[in-house]
């Protein structure tokens, strides 16, 4: 079983409605990130986090996601308004520092109908 | 952007037998890690390298420490439950977001 915890497993939502999924990283790991996964096994690197603070992100997410790491409460991810190709399996991981392994959580599998 | 070029892309293997998968990126990076995927959509955590070569059972990791532009993993006498699909994914130096290989879909068969 995997130390970093994401909910829910599965999500489905209809096309336009917010779409939000969570991630307790592995204890004594203050670094995030969040890829996701499509169809074809290509990784996408959303988004990460250093505790509270957003360290990188691509444009799709600053345009269409809401991310964030509060202090003592889960990570989230926030599609603002679902799209059919936002369907994927969104992976979130943590590390201990920006230079070593990470540990990737089940996932949760987006469904957009 | 830094790429990852992994292959094979497909790996069909008979229980017992040993085989290699690799990865080239096209600049230098300063560490690998080597993940399986289940059925699921776990990513499991087989290897993580800044240098060197690491075993574990039948697995077997290195990466190359004096150019860092290649990683290999060997696995020896394949057995059933290593199908899936096996990731490398790679960081360079300043960077703190990996970037992944395309991924090797291994079957073994009986």
């Amino acid at each position: 079983n995997s130390k970093v915890i994401q909910t829910p497993r599965y999500l489905v939502k209809g096309q336009g409605q917010k779409a939000k999924m969570r991630c307790i990283p592995e204890k004594g790991h203050p670094v995030v990130f969040w890829y996701q996964q499509n169809k074809n096994n290509e990784f996408k690197f959303l988004i990460n986090f250093q505790n509270q603070e957003v360290l990188q992100q691509i444009d799709m997410t600053e345009k269409r996601f809401s991310a964030e790491c509060p202090s003592n409460s889960p990570c989230s991810l926030e599609i603002q308004s679902s799209e059919a190709g936002d369907s994927a399996l969104y992976l979130c991981a943590s590390s201990r520092t920006g230079n070593s392994d990470y540990t990737f959580g089940s996932g949760t599998r987006l469904l957009v109908i | 952007g830094d790429q990852v070029e992994q292959s094979p892309s497909a790996l069909s293997l008979h229980e017992g037998t040993d085989s290699a998968l690799r990865c080239n990126f096209t600049t230098t990076m300063r560490s690998v890690q080597w993940f399986r995927q289940n059925s699921r959509g776990s990513l499991i955590s087989l290897f993580y390298l800044a240098s060197g070569t690491k075993e574990n059972g039948r697995l077997k990791s290195a990466f190359d420490s004096k150019e860092r532009r290649y990683s290999t993993l060997h696995i020896r006498d394949a057995q059933l439950e290593d199908s899936g699909t096996y990731f490398c994914a790679a960081v360079n130096t300043g960077n703190y977001k990996y970037v992944f290989g395309a991924g090797t879909r291994l079957k073994v068969i009986a």
